[in-house]
């Protein structure tokens, strides 16, 4: 059974870093890209980044909000998925979501954590 | 980047009607996209992809269709679990972008 469960979110000063895990199971990590996806209270969902698959060498992209401060890392031995987030802003405050993305035929977010609250205030 | 603009924001609705929901993206997608429906404290969860692909285990009164840079979702009968937000989201290119969402409320 495909599982993601994210950790790590909590309370964090403006300015200030943090990073959030996502524990995979039921899949091989190395075969599929990986995305972060947020939502801010009482908002709509946004993107903010990818570590492809290893084919694709594990490259990685991001959301323009989040580019230079945040870096998605993984490590395929211990099946994680890691958002190193960096110079912390009150307008990150969201619910962080992994999930993976399956390519077979269309892509999309086929499986998705429970998310992690990260709230950014002074 | 792809805009990807939802309408409506707010749809109210009872059951047994008849939902149709549209995303219009500001440039061509192919056929790139996926819907998905949110509820409350929850993550979201895949309905349709590659704009009319039906998800494993999705009941058949969900629909997708696309017409050049517009793409839409019906709902063919309303059920009561099917109140819920629904965004859909482009796989074009990245960076990746949701439309912001279709809120479906009890009327």
């Amino acid at each position: 059974e495909v599982q993601l469960v994210e950790s790590g979110g909590g309370l964090v000063q403006p300015g200030g870093s943090l990073r959030v895990s996502c524990a995979l199971s039921g899949f091989t990590l190395s075969d599929h890209h990986m995305d972060w996806v947020r939502q801010a209270p009482g908002k709509g969902l946004e993107w903010v980044g990818r570590s492809r698959n290893k084919a694709y060498t594990y490259s990685a992209d991001y959301a323009a909000s989040v580019k230079g401060r945040f870096t998605i890392s993984r490590d395929d031995s211990k099946n994680s998925l890691f958002l190193q987030m960096n110079s912390l802003k009150t307008e990150d405050t969201a619910v962080y979501y992994c999930a993976r993305t399956s390519v077979q035929n269309g892509q999309r977010h086929d499986y998705w954590g429970p998310g992690t609250l990260v709230i950014v205030t002074s | 980047d792809i805009q990807l603009t939802q309408s409506p924001s707010f749809l109210s609705a009872s059951v047994g009607d008849r939902v149709t929901i549209t995303c219009r993206a500001s440039q061509d997608l192919g056929r790139s996209l996926t819907w998905y429906q949110q509820k409350p404290g929850k993550a979201p969860k895949v309905l349709i992809y590659a704009a009319s692909t039906l998800d494993s285990g999705v009941p058949s009164r969900f629909s997708g269709s696309e017409s050049g840079t517009e793409f839409t979702l019906i709902i063919s009968s309303l059920q009561p679990e099917d109140f819920a937000t629904y965004y859909c989201q482009q796989f074009k290119s990245v960076p990746l972008t949701f439309g912001g969402g279709t809120k479906v409320e009890f009327k």
